[in-house]
């Protein structure tokens, strides 16, 4: 099975600063053959589901504030919000797409300083 | 709007088997690119994926290999329903069962939950 590995575990950024998590998968998610990351971001509020932000690992949802963006190939991967709004309190996974059986990352948890 | 609601008991007991009924709307499972899955999340940890069907009536199930042995996954497509049972539930499997609509990346065979239900908390105790 593919591992991925999430980091920080809990960071605690300041409203309006930029908050980095990163995600690293055991293997890469790379598909050679049309060039695309098999990599997919969640975001999950206290008492809701997770809720798809990214697919592609850079491809945003519909309906995804534009301040939410995904980068990285390979194996290392960050989702990163530019301005941290109090509404982005919540736990981010990580999930690989690229191979049986998908994977999760363990989650990162995003406070407020 | 695409929507998806689990039910079934909220307390079993342990050896007891589980069954949930993951009843969707907005969508089709006849639809070639659809799946639905089952996915975990004991209190306070992360995702687990358990289970997905798909469109495919020939070749149309995928197990997680940690609990394939205990898992099975069917469909109702005539009534929007996928159901889930798990045998010999022991505590540690206490947890938050989510279904969510799988978009399939057809070429591959990959694929991703960009709709979830609110999900229910199972409860395993004696």
């Amino acid at each position: 099975d593919i591992v991925m590995t999430q980091s920080p575990d809990s960071p605690a950024v300041s409203l309006g600063e930029r908050a980095t998590i990163n995600c690293k998968s055991s293997q890469s998610v790379l598909y050679s053959s049309n060039n695309k990351n098999y990599l997919a971001w969640y975001q999950q509020k206290p008492g809701q589901p997770p809720r798809l932000l990214i697919s592609w690992a850079s491809t945003r949802e519909s309906g995804v504030p534009d301040r939410f963006s995904g980068s990285g190939s390979g194996t290392d991967f960050n989702l990163t919000i530019s301005s941290l709004q109090a509404e982005d309190v919540a736990v981010y996974y990580c999930q690989q797409y690229y191979d049986n059986p998908i994977t999760f990352g363990q989650g990162t948890r995003l406070e407020i300083k | 709007q695409i929507t998806l609601k689990e039910s079934g008991p909220t307390l079993v007991k342990p050896t007891q088997t589980l069954t949930l009924t993951c009843t969707f709307s907005g969508f089709s499972l006849s639809t070639r690119g659809v799946g639905v899955g089952w996915i975990r999340q004991p209190p306070g940890k992360a995702l687990e994926w358990l289970a997905l069907i798909y469109w495919d009536d020939d070749d149309d199930k995928r197990y997680s290999p940690s609990v394939k042995s205990r898992l099975t996954i069917t469909k109702d497509t005539s009534k929007n329903q996928v159901v889930l049972t798990m045998t010999n539930m022991d505590p540690v499997d206490t947890a938050t069962y989510y279904c969510a609509k799988a978009h399939f990346v057809t070429s591959s065979w990959s694929y991703y939950f960009d709709y979830w239900g609110q999900g229910t908390l199972v409860t395993v105790s004696a």
